[in-house]
């Protein structure tokens, strides 16, 4: 069956450090993956979109990769901040029709 | 930035009630929609798509007579929970897609929290 995969474990790391967030898949093809943020109590924010055929994206501080060989994708977060505490989710589109699965997201708690 | 407004954000009402929530794209029009319920501690689970003017396609496991989706305008959805009991209490999210592309992000409202006492 199909999986996506997130450490549900909560991820602390103290402030200025790289936060990196793993996201398995198996038994998908997907076109491309996306990550999300989200707060308590809020819906998810979009942060990125990586397609099959890139290797890695980068905003500011965020960067993705996707190795469509190992089935997985890093998320990373340079230089983090308190403000950057919350759960982040990767989701992977179906179908053409951009019905997104998510993963179950992890929790990043970055410490001052 | 495309804005999608969900509302109530709360709503806790009696067993039996039936329970409507909208939601709304502010600043572009949104030609599907999309419906999703989250219990604590989990993620976003997809209920059903909704297009405007059409029929909403349901999830398998999802009621369709249960949660009746209508979708009457390109800015506009509604859920309605229908007859709504307590395993019915949890998150309901909506997004939206402004783009007809299928690899655009969605835009997500910021969910509904309902309570079925």
């Amino acid at each position: 069956s199909q999986k996506i995969e997130q450490n549900s474990e909560a991820l602390n790391i103290q402030e200025g450090k790289t936060a990196t967030l793993t996201c398995n898949y198996t038994n998908y093809s997907p076109a491309y993956l996306q990550w999300y943020r989200q707060d308590p109590g809020r819906g998810p924010v979009f942060l990125l979109l990586i397609r099959e055929n890139e290797k890695e994206k980068r905003k500011e501080r965020l960067k993705v990769t996707f190795d469509t060989t190992l089935k997985q994708s890093l998320f990373h977060i340079t230089a983090s901040q308190p403000a950057d505490s919350a759960t982040y989710l990767c989701a992977l589109a179906r179908n053409a029709g951009n019905m997104l699965t998510f993963g179950g997201g992890t929790r990043l708690m970055v410490k001052p | 930035g495309a804005v999608v407004s969900q509302h109530p954000s709360w709503v806790i009402c009696k067993s039996g009630t039936s329970v409507k929530i909208e939601c709304r794209s502010l600043d572009f029009q949104a030609t599907t929609m999309f419906w999703y319920r989250q219990f604590p501690k989990q993620s976003l689970m997809l209920m059903a798509t909704s297009n405007e003017g059409s029929k909403a396609t349901y999830e398998q496991g999802v009621e369709k007579d249960k949660f009746l989706i209508n979708h009457a305008s390109l800015t506009l959805s509604t859920l309605t929970v229908t007859s709504a009991h307590p395993e019915d209490s949890s998150f309901y999210i909506c997004s939206a897609r402004e783009s007809p592309n299928s690899n655009q992000p969605q835009h997500f409202g910021d969910g509904t929290r309902l309570s079925i006492l």
